[in-house]
């Protein structure tokens, strides 16, 4: 079946580190993409999105890249700081008789530590 | 703002009750959806509705009913609760669906913690 997974469910880093939370993705005919960010006890945020159409997406402190060859989904943090420690989703959007639903990865969580 | 609502934050019920979860926005949005998530399973579509008066069913719809008479509201129905349940739920809402060209963009309720004992 089609499905979002990520690579790693656990990224330990330190303050300051640059941070790299990835996602495979199944569904070629995929063509938009978003990252959620989500802290204990609270429901996901969105962080940033990416069409299909694109390779990059940079947003403060963020970047997404999108390599539609091996459909690969990378968030990059730079300088993470403790405040970024969450658990990550990617969803991927997928048409269902002309309305789209996004499906949910299963997550990364990312520890920061000072 | 308050975005998306939730309630209740906690509920616990017995097997074989019924409830109602609450989700209430006002953005004004079109598009509002239920997930329930799980430990090790992501987040999962219980039902959706691209407007008022208009629902579907998502990934992981059996047990549950909706229905939208108001674009405000989305109420999610547990019609005799099971033990596999127990989850926690969220509600989300953004402007519209595709292919209208509106944006995908999800906001998320708290969620509502739900134990079926």
């Amino acid at each position: 079946g089609e499905s979002v997974g990520l690579h790693l469910p656990t990224l330990s880093v330190q303050e300051g580190d640059n941070s790299i939370i990835n996602c495979a993705y199944s569904n070629s005919a995929s063509d938009y993409f978003i990252w959620y960010k989500q802290e204990s006890g609270k429901g996901p945020q969105f962080i940033i999105d990416i069409r299909s159409n694109m390779d990059k997406r940079q947003g403060q402190r963020v970047t997404v890249l999108l390599n539609k060859t091996v459909k690969h989904l990378s968030l990059q943090i730079a300088a993470t700081q403790p405040g970024d420690s969450a658990v990550y989703f990617c969803a991927e959007n997928k048409e269902n008789s002309g309305y789209s639903t996004l499906t949910f990865g299963k997550g990364t969580m990312l520890l920061v530590s000072p | 703002n308050a975005g998306v609502t939730q309630t209740p934050k906690f509920q616990v019920l017995k097997t074989g009750q019924s409830m109602t979860l609450q989700c209430a926005q006002d953005m004004n949005h079109e598009y509002m959806s239920w997930y329930r998530q799980d430990p090790g399973m992501g987040l999962r579509l219980i039902h959706y509705s691209v407007g008022a008066g208009i629902t579907d069913q998502g990934e992981v719809p059996n047990g549950y009913n909706v229905s939208r008479s108001t674009t405000e509201d989305f109420p999610l129905r547990l019609l005799s609760a099971a033990p596999s349940q127990t989850s926690v739920y969220f509600c989300a809402s953004s402007y519209g669906p595709r292919p209208q060209g509106a944006g995908e963009k999800l906001f998320f309720g708290s969620g509502t913690q739900l134990s079926v004992l």
